[in-house]
């Protein structure tokens, strides 16, 4: 099955900064990239996304970078704020026939942004 | 639009007893994922429903747990008997389904420790 390697388990930053994050995938076959930021005592909320049809993806301060060859993705923050404070998980998926997109995630990046 | 909904919050039972979990998915949201998270780790998939049939439980611990999802709308998650390694934090997710949205939307939660 799908194994997602993500790096580094945890990150700090001083406010302003950028702060990036790593992860590869095993499934040459998987096709969708989420992001996922966890605040303490929530469930995950999706951050932004990429398809394998796209090699890059921004949102405001949030880019997202996909290299298929290389089975890598990447989080991009830009002038981060303490309010980017939490834990990042990254996750690939691929469609199953008549089925949404299961997701494989990594093990996640706490990240610290300090005034 | 009202997120997924999950009940309890907040579960404290006994090794060998059993515990029951309810999620509410966004409304018209064909697709209906639960997930377990063990702190510190990522979510990792127990069951996908696509409407009130199952598409993937290859992960789901049948000797102990069940899960269904009635009428294809709210689904519970049952573990009988519990045990100890079962202490997580339950997450039930949706998405609108296939040919139409990958992103998955996730509901806060049920964190159970098993004693």
């Amino acid at each position: 099955g799908e194994n997602v390697e993500q790096h580094p388990s945890t990150l700090s930053v001083q406010e302003g900064d950028s702060a990036v994050i790593k992860c590869t995938y095993s499934d040459s076959a998987s096709n969708y990239f989420p992001w996922y930021k966890q605040e303490l005592g929530k469930g995950p909320q999706l951050i932004i996304d990429i398809r394998s049809n796209v090699g890059e993806k921004k949102d405001q301060r949030i880019a997202v970078t996909l290299n298929k060859t290389a089975k890598h993705f990447s989080l991009h923050i830009t002038e981060t704020q303490p309010e980017d404070s939490a834990v990042y998980f990254c996750a690939a998926s691929k469609s199953h026939s008549n089925s949404g997109y299961a997701l494989n995630f990594g093990k996640g990046t706490s990240l610290l942004v300090t005034p | 639009e009202a997120g997924v909904a999950q009940s309890p919050r907040y579960k404290i039972i006994e090794k060998r007893q059993s515990v029951a979990f309810w999620c509410n998915p966004i409304s018209g949201h064909a697709t209906l994922y639960w997930y377990q998270q063990i702190l510190g780790q990522g979510p990792k998939l127990l069951i996908q429903f696509q409407n009130n049939g199952v598409v993937d439980d290859s992960q789901l611990p049948k000797d102990r747990f069940s899960a269904e999802r009635l009428k294809g709308v709210d689904s519970t998650l049952k573990i009988q008997p519990a045990k100890l390694e079962d202490s997580a934090v339950y997450l039930c997710a949706s998405s609108l389904g296939p040919d139409s949205s990958y992103e998955q939307y996730f509901g806060p939660g049920t964190r159970l420790t098993v004693t």
